[in-house]
């Protein structure tokens, strides 16, 4: 019974390659993230969806482009790949409000060569 | 710019003390504050979450926060090897679903 699933869990390519993420959460909740784990382990939000709305959208470059075709879903796009982008990325869901727990999905180990 | 800061360096504990771990936050307006496990290699799971003043246990597990020292702290009582892992320290205010995180601690229980 898996809550909040992403696809693939490893990805290895090369610098200036386009690649996406997927993610689907079957928790029912209305909101969406995506979050960047670098190498120091530090978890950093990138983007928010509430009902397939875009509600955060933290200084990443324009070259990340999430998109939700529905509540339980949210990818992730990235064009042109940089070293830099090399980190862990996660997926999580929660219902909407400041006390809801935020649920994690098992994280795309993202490598660009 | 909101921030989350956990300071300390790894945490070495022997099997059966207690672990102690920090969290100070920057806005007043923080309004809960959530302490995530992340093991090596996997996501993080949530293991407790506090909104009010005081302390608030679950098992071994307790949180306290004191919102005027802006101060959120972590006990984990008769440490067990398997509590080995970061403990990251997260903290959302009203209106708004961001999570701003720490960059973690972590703890490595001795058998």
């Amino acid at each position: 019974d898996t809550a909040v699933s992403q696809t693939p869990k490893y990805l290895v390519t090369q610098m200036g390659n386009d690649k996406s993420i997927k993610c689907e959460q079957n928790l029912g909740h209305d909101t969406m993230y995506w979050y960047k784990q670098d190498s120091k382990k530090f978890l950093k939000i990138m983007f928010s969806y509430n009902n397939k709305e875009l509600i955060i959208n933290e200084t990443v470059p324009n070259r990340f482009s999430p998109k939700s075709p529905d509540k339980a879903h949210l990818n992730l796009h990235i064009n042109s790949l940089e070293l830099g982008d090399s980190a862990v990325y996660f997926c999580a869901s929660s219902r909407t409000g400041t006390e809801e727990t935020q649920y994690f999905g098992p994280g795309t180990r993202l490598l660009v060569l | 710019q909101k921030e989350v800061e956990q300071n300390s360096g790894p945490l070495s504990v022997p099997e059966g003390a207690i672990a102690s771990l920090n969290c100070t936050y920057s806005d007043r307006g923080s309004q809960s504050f959530f302490w995530y496990r992340q093991y090596s290699g996997k996501s993080p799971e949530l293991i407790m979450f506090i909104y009010s003043n005081g302390d608030k246990e679950d098992g071994r597990f307790t949180a306290q926060l004191n919102k005027a020292s802006q101060y959120v702290s972590l006990l984990i009582r008769d440490s067990q090897p398997s509590d080995s892992a970061t403990y990251l320290c997260a903290a959302s205010w009203y209106g708004n679903n961001r999570l701003a995180f720490g960059k973690g601690n972590q703890v490595v229980v001795i058998p």
